[in-house]
């Protein structure tokens, strides 16, 4: 298995400003994704956080709005950026791969929410 | 492509009867299949999977799920519910679960007294 941190754990921001939310994982992983859950809604992926090189976005989300850093196997970044209430979500960083016998293990979340 | 349905958003069971949370899959090849599970202001724990092995997979908290290609279902049972069951559970599908992972909409199950 592996082990997941998220910081922060929760965050009330102003509208307009960023935050960049942080994922470390124990141990060197191929795969590191991004989520987002909508209030009462289900997962939604964000981007593929590939290391050395820059992420793959789902439709719907775009690096300018959702910027996403991947310096090494055990850490990535995602920032959210111009928040608007819309913003206000809890996201997710997982992992995955074949060393994780093709499972996906999740972190905590940052639950967000934009005033 | 790949996709999933839950046929239910919402499900209620008394304790101590059976549970039955239905999903519906779509996979262009032989998928992978999860059932993860939500408890309130806590993360994602994985309850089962379904990765071409038996088609009757057991998972953690006595879980069970089948997979029935010629249905194209996974549903998820359990013989008897126990209030610390009530949270919300998501059927997952991939073509490669190394790769990307499509979320279920979720069903939330409540258990009453």
């Amino acid at each position: 298995s592996a082990v997941i941190s998220q910081k922060p754990s929760r965050d009330i921001c102003q509208r307009g400003t960023s935050l960049t939310i942080q994922c470390q994982v124990d141990s060197q992983v191929t795969m590191m994704f991004w989520y987002r859950q909508q209030p009462g809604q289900s997962l939604t992926l964000i981007a593929t956080a590939n290391q050395g090189s820059e992420a793959t976005y789902e439709s719907g989300f775009v690096i300018d709005k959702f910027p996403i850093s991947r310096p090494n196997l055990t850490f990535s970044t995602l920032t959210v950026s111009n928040m608007s209430p819309e913003d206000s979500s809890i996201y997710l960083c997982s992992v995955g791969g074949r060393a994780l016998y093709n499972e996906q293990f999740f972190g905590p979340g940052t639950r967000l929410t934009v005033l | 492509a790949q996709s999933v349905t839950q046929l239910d958003s919402h499900v209620s069971v008394s304790e101590g009867t059976p549970v039955l949370l239905r999903c519906n899959y779509s996979s262009s090849y032989s998928p992978s299949l999860f059932w993860y599970v939500q408890h309130p202001n806590k993360g994602l724990q994985l309850l089962l999977k379904y990765t071409s092995a038996a088609t009757l997979v057991k998972g953690i908290n006595g879980f069970e799920a089948e997979f029935k290609k010629s249905e194209t279902s996974f549903h998820l049972t359990k013989p008897s519910a126990h209030m610390s069951d009530a949270a919300e559970y998501f059927c997952v599908v991939s073509e490669n679960p190394a790769s990307k992972i499509i979320f279920g909409s979720g069903t939330r199950l409540s258990i009453r007294p």
